[in-house]
């Protein structure tokens, strides 16, 4: 049964700082990995897809890497900004079965 | 495109009461999965259905939940009799085939009194 971690549970930085937040998973049969951002309050946005078959994924200043052979995902936040603030969500899709979330980490961004 | 849109986005209902909450995938969407999130179990699928048919319901967490999906643009999950555990927050979401991208919805929720 694939499972999916993240950490840290929750992390606080100062403006400015560039970060990275981190996933696991423990079945490296996937088809793909999404990053999600989920304000408090509201549902999920997608923030980037990596395939199986990719490296990484950039989006202005996220990018996200993908090690499917050690069963690792990384978003990289640049220059971040207090507007970042939020719950980042890591999830794996097996193919076979939907997309398996990790429990996320909670981002603080303090001006 | 609008997105998945679900209603209603809050609902409190007392318990031992029926609730059915909805949700319209984006158009041209071949694939719908209901989850619930709550603080202490993040996010839990509950069921999915790919060209309208139930594929997975072993998420469901017992006989008092249903799901349909009628037509390609609406399915509903149905709570009969509710009751206080089940208040959390429902989504719904779709993507193109099952190994594509998902779009959630805003998500319901919900609050069983």
């Amino acid at each position: 049964k694939q499972e999916v971690t993240q950490i840290p549970a929750a992390l606080s930085v100062p403006e400015g700082e560039n970060l990275v937040l981190n996933c696991s998973f423990t079945d490296s049969a996937i088809y793909n990995l999404q990053w999600f951002r989920q304000d408090p309050g509201k549902g999920l946005t997608s923030l980037l897809l990596i395939q199986s078959s990719q490296r990484e994924q950039t989006s202005g200043r996220l990018n996200a890497s993908l090690d499917k052979s050690s069963g690792r995902s990384t978003l990289y936040i640049a220059a971040s900004q207090p507007g970042d603030s939020a719950t980042y969500l890591c999830a794996v899709n097996p193919g076979n079965t939907p997309l398996v979330f990790g429990k996320g980490t909670r981002l603080s961004v303090i001006a | 495109d609008a997105g998945v849109i679900q209603s209603p986005r809050h609902e409190v209902t007392e318990m031992g009461q029926e609730v059915t909450l909805r949700c319209k995938p984006i158009s041209g969407h071949n694939s719908l999965f209901w989850y619930r999130q709550t603080m202490m179990r993040g996010l839990e699928l509950l069921i999915y259905f790919n060209n309208n048919v139930p594929i997975d319901d072993s998420g469901m967490p017992e006989d008092r939940f249903s799901a349909k999906m009628p037509n390609a643009s609406f399915s509903t999950l149905k709570i009969q009799p509710s009751e206080p555990r089940d208040s959390a927050v429902y989504f719904c979401a779709s993507s193109l085939e099952r190994v594509d991208g998902y779009t959630f919805g805003s998500g319901t929720r919900l609050t069983v009194v």
